[in-house]
């Protein structure tokens, strides 16, 4: 079953309106989770790192007013994607190491399709 | 130059074909080596881990060079249900990267 569960998985929202997505943790606690953004044939990219109980680290280039981070538990993040524009449609995906920071795995939620008309 | 750099592909093989894939990475204190699957329009999964001896599971074999800071993955025998997006991916400190994916259609 998944250790890191994202929602929601679809969203279809107006120009200039505020999505939301969250990311969970299940089953374990989570101080770091990473956001990546994934255009259609292309690969992950990594917009930021967000950290419980401290501000995200975002990438060079992502616009932190745009994209807000809130790490509000140890098994909680979100993203939200303010005043959306059709040129952030993408695919949004969440992922969290591992309690013990092996480095052997990374768990990664659903993800999450973001359509903007 | 790209922190992961990988074969752009696209691959197109037929059933049974043994099909490699290489990757190369420019942080030197890379520790932890990974190839991902990605199916479309889904999450990445792993496939295997990548160490320093090699490994091997099944059908799918991965191997790492430090020097020359290059990991690879070797597919035998391939199969239908191989097709998807190879996904080659370094770890290091809490920071993951990944490399841009090489799609592969595996063909009747």
């Amino acid at each position: 079953g998944a250790v890191v569960s994202q929602h929601p998985s679809w969203v279809i929202c107006k120009s200039g309106t505020s999505v939301k997505i969250e990311c969970r943790s299940l089953d374990f606690q989570a101080t770091t989770m990473f956001w990546y953004r994934q255009f259609p044939k292309q690969s992950l990219m990594l917009m930021a790192t967000s950290n419980e109980g401290s501000k995200a680290t975002y990438e060079q280039g992502v616009e932190k007013d745009k994209f807000l981070i809130n790490h509000a538990s140890l098994t909680l993040s979100t993203l939200t994607v303010t005043s959306a524009h059709p040129e952030d449609s993408s695919f949004y995906i969440c992922s969290a190491p591992p309690p013990d920071s092996s480095g052997n795995t990374i768990y990664f939620g659903e993800g999450s399709w973001l359509t903007v008309v | 130059r790209k922190e992961v750099e990988q074969d752009p592909g696209p691959f197109n093989v037929p059933e049974g074909a043994t099909v490699a894939f290489n990757c190369t990475y420019s942080n030197s204190a890379s520790q932890s080596f990974f190839w991902y699957r990605q199916d479309c329009r889904k999450e990445p999964k792993l496939l295997m881990s990548v160490y320093s001896s090699g490994n091997e599971d099944g059908r799918f074999t991965a191997q790492l060079n430090r020097a020359s800071q290059y990991i690879s993955l070797l597919i035998r025998d391939s199969k239908l249900s191989d097709s998807a997006t190879y996904l080659c991916v370094v770890y290091n400190n809490n920071d993951m990267r990944f490399g841009a994916g090489t799609r592969l259609t595996v063909k009747p």
